[in-house]
Order: structure tokens, then C-alpha cells, then sequence
């Protein structure tokens, strides 16, 4: 079936610094794929998406590349604020006619002053 | 504006009560979710709907239901609540594969 693993977190950054969350799937043919973001104590906000292979999602100074051959979608930001700090979900819908939105577990993202 | 509403933010509640979770959109979308959030940040997919008078289980099993008399609201009904059901809950919506909508999700106390 269907899966999403992502890095487990924390990941504590100074502000200003790069920024990596690594994301791969498991799905046949091409899935189309999200990154979410969660601030606290909020829902879930649509941050990115790509729907076929090559395309590069961005938003937000955030951007990721659909990554067919290594079955990627990492999320990358090269400075990071302190109003960064969320939870990241990357998520995917699979080519089935579920439209069923499978998550990773989720990674803690801290931006420190 | 298109948007996805739930109902209440945040509810305390006692064992044994009933409770419905209001969710409502305005985009027109036919397909509906619920989603349950644990502490540990895992998203579980407990209901779905595809559109009116469609409602499915999703994959983490709930003592939950649901309904969709109209298209635009989607709500999940607690018969007898407990504390086990202390969760955030989520709600969504989407258009074929470009992605869900979500609501801004109850945070729902059962003590």
C-alpha cells in the first residue's frame, strides 16, 4: 500500500539557518505529493505540492522537488525564522480512486532566536 | 470567501455525554474527511464521505459517526463520549487529487 516516512523530529535550528526535512514514499506510479504545515494549536495548512515528477513546489521561501527516482519530496528552506516553528506533515495521494491523503508522522520543527 | 468551518474550537465535556463536532465548507467540494490527531502529532483517518448520503470508515477504527445530508456539512456524532475519545479532531475537504482543506480542527476534553 501506500506510505510516507518522513524524519523523526526535533529538529532545533538557530534562526537563519538551512533547513532539511527529509520525506520519501512508498506508491505505484505517480502519486502527487504535499508538504502541510501545523501551526500550534491550530488545523493544517496546504504549504506545497507537486504532482508529477520534476516538478519543484514553493511557497513561503519553502521548496521541494518530486523525486522520481529516489521516491523523494524533501522540504528545504534556506533561512529560517523563529515564526518557522510548526509541525511539517509531507503527505501523498496515490493513483487509486481512493483521493485518500496518506500522512508521514510528522516532524517538530524549533527555531531558536 | 471559500472556507471550511468546525465547531467548537475547544470542548470540555463529561463521560457519558453525546456530542456532535460541526463541520461545515463552502467550496462546494464532494468529498469529506475526519481525521483524529494524537498527542504523539500521528493523523488518522477515522470517516469519509464522497458526497451526499456516502459516508465510510476510514483506516484507525472510532467509536464515532457520521452523516452528509447536504454536501456542505459533514458532522461526527459521539453517542456516549469517554475519556479514551480525548483528541484533537480534524476536519477536511478536497477537490479530486489537488489537495485538502482543512478546518482549524476541535480540541475536544472528556473528563
Amino acid at each position: 500500500g501506500n506510505s510516507v516516512t518522513q524524519m523523526e523530529g526535533p529538529v532545533t535550528l538557530s534562526e537563519e539557518a538551512f533547513l532539511t526535512i527529509n520525506c520519501t514514499y512508498t506508491a505505484t506510479g505517480y502519486p502527487s505529493l504535499f508538504w502541510y504545515v501545523q501551526y500550534p494549536g491550530e488545523g493544517l495548512q496546504l504549504l506545497l505540492k507537486a504532482t508529477k515528477a520534476d516538478d519543484k513546489g514553493s511557497n513561503k521561501g519553502f521548496e521541494a522537488t518530486y523525486r522520481k527516482e529516489t521516491t523523494s519530496f524533501h522540504l528545504e528552506k534556506g533561512s529560517v525564522q523563529v515564526s518557522d516553528s510548526a509541525v511539517y506533515f509531507c503527505a501523498l495521494i496515490g493513483m487509486d480512486s481512493s483521493y485518500k491523503l496518506i500522512f508521514g508522522s510528522g516532524t517538530r520543527l524549533l527555531v531558536r532566536p | 470567501e471559500a472556507d471550511i468551518y468546525q465547531t467548537p474550537r475547544y470542548l470540555v465535556i463529561g463521560t457519558g455525554k453525546k456530542i456532535t463536532l460541526e463541520c461545515s465548507q463552502t467550496m462546494g467540494h464532494d468529498k469529506m474527511y475526519w481525521y483524529q490527531q494524537d498527542p504523539g502529532m500521528e493523523l488518522h483517518l477515522i470517516h469519509y464521505s464522497y458526497g451526499v448520503n456516502s459516508t465510510e470508515k476510514g483506516d484507525l477504527s472510532s467509536e464515532s459517526t457520521v452523516s452528509r445530508i447536504r454536501t456542505e456539512h459533514f458532522p461526527l456524532t459521539l453517542e456516549s463520549a469517554r475519556p479514551s475519545h480525548t483528541s484533537q479532531y480534524l476536519c477536511a475537504s478536497s477537490e479530486a487529487k489537488f489537495g485538502y482543506t482543512f478546518g482549524s480542527g476541535t480540541r475536544l476534553t472528556v473528563v
